[in-house]
């Protein structure tokens, strides 16, 4: 199906582990996102990625690894997992914006708890 | 400090019972202004998306106004199934094309 999926939808991981997040979109968008979703603070940007091998940091990158050698794919990479880092990841896609911002389509997010 | 701020925070509103959510921006020479729903344990869903003063959008029972400093989603005669979070994006400062989101207004309509 097209679109945009994420997995592991749910994960639990322990304090100090390295944990991979995955994304992948089928629509050929050249620019890729992370975000972070906790309650009080709403969606933060982590990174993002407007091609293959162009990364940028976000609001909130400490902590985090990113790397995009393929379009569709955008990895995030907690190298080694804090509590603090226990919240809900969205990945999002969009086309480059000529005149301003794109549409961005969300993935349906990966719930993640560090014990 | 937030560039994009919205209220209120949380509304319950009666079925029928109209109103209006509140998004508004700091930065200047707007790029985009997105209106998203997002239900509970889903990702973002786009409504719309809003370029100039003055321009307006509509969907169903939902409205989107843009003017050059904030922007409102206006809701008429909600119905249940339109409680859901609402949240507004605009850019980031310095000419930025990445979005940047405000905290959202958590919309509940009773029965």
């Amino acid at each position: 199906d097209a679109g945009i999926t994420q997995s592991p939808r749910y994960k639990i991981t322990e304090t100090g582990r390295q944990v991979t997040l995955m994304c992948h979109q089928t629509w050929s968008h050249s620019y890729m996102f992370w975000y972070r979703q906790d309650l009080g603070h709403g969606l933060r940007l982590i990174y993002y990625s407007a091609a293959a091998d162009i990364t940028d940091k976000g609001e909130v990158p400490d902590g985090y690894v990113v790397s995009r050698s393929k379009t569709e794919n955008f990895p995030l990479t907690l190298e080694s997992a804090t509590r603090s880092q226990t919240s809900v990841y969205f990945c999002a896609s969009s086309k480059p914006g000529l005149a301003g911002l794109e549409t961005q389509y969300f993935g349906p997010g990966t719930r993640l708890l560090v014990l | 400090e937030d560039q994009v701020t919205q209220s209120p925070e949380a509304l319950r509103l009666q079925e029928g019972e109209s109103s209006s959510l509140n998004c508004s921006y700091t930065v200047s020479g707007l790029r985009g202004l997105f209106w998203y729903r997002q239900d509970p344990g889903k990702g973002p869903e786009f409504l719309f998306t809003l370029y100039s003063a003055g321009e307006e959008k509509e969907k169903e029972r939902l409205k989107a106004t843009l003017t050059k400093k904030e922007s409102f989603l206006h809701i008429t005669a909600p119905k249940p199934e339109d409680s859901a979070t609402y949240l507004c994006a605009g850019p980031l400062p310095g000419g930025s094309y990445i979005p940047t989101f405000g905290r959202g207004t958590s919309l509940i309509v009773h029965p």
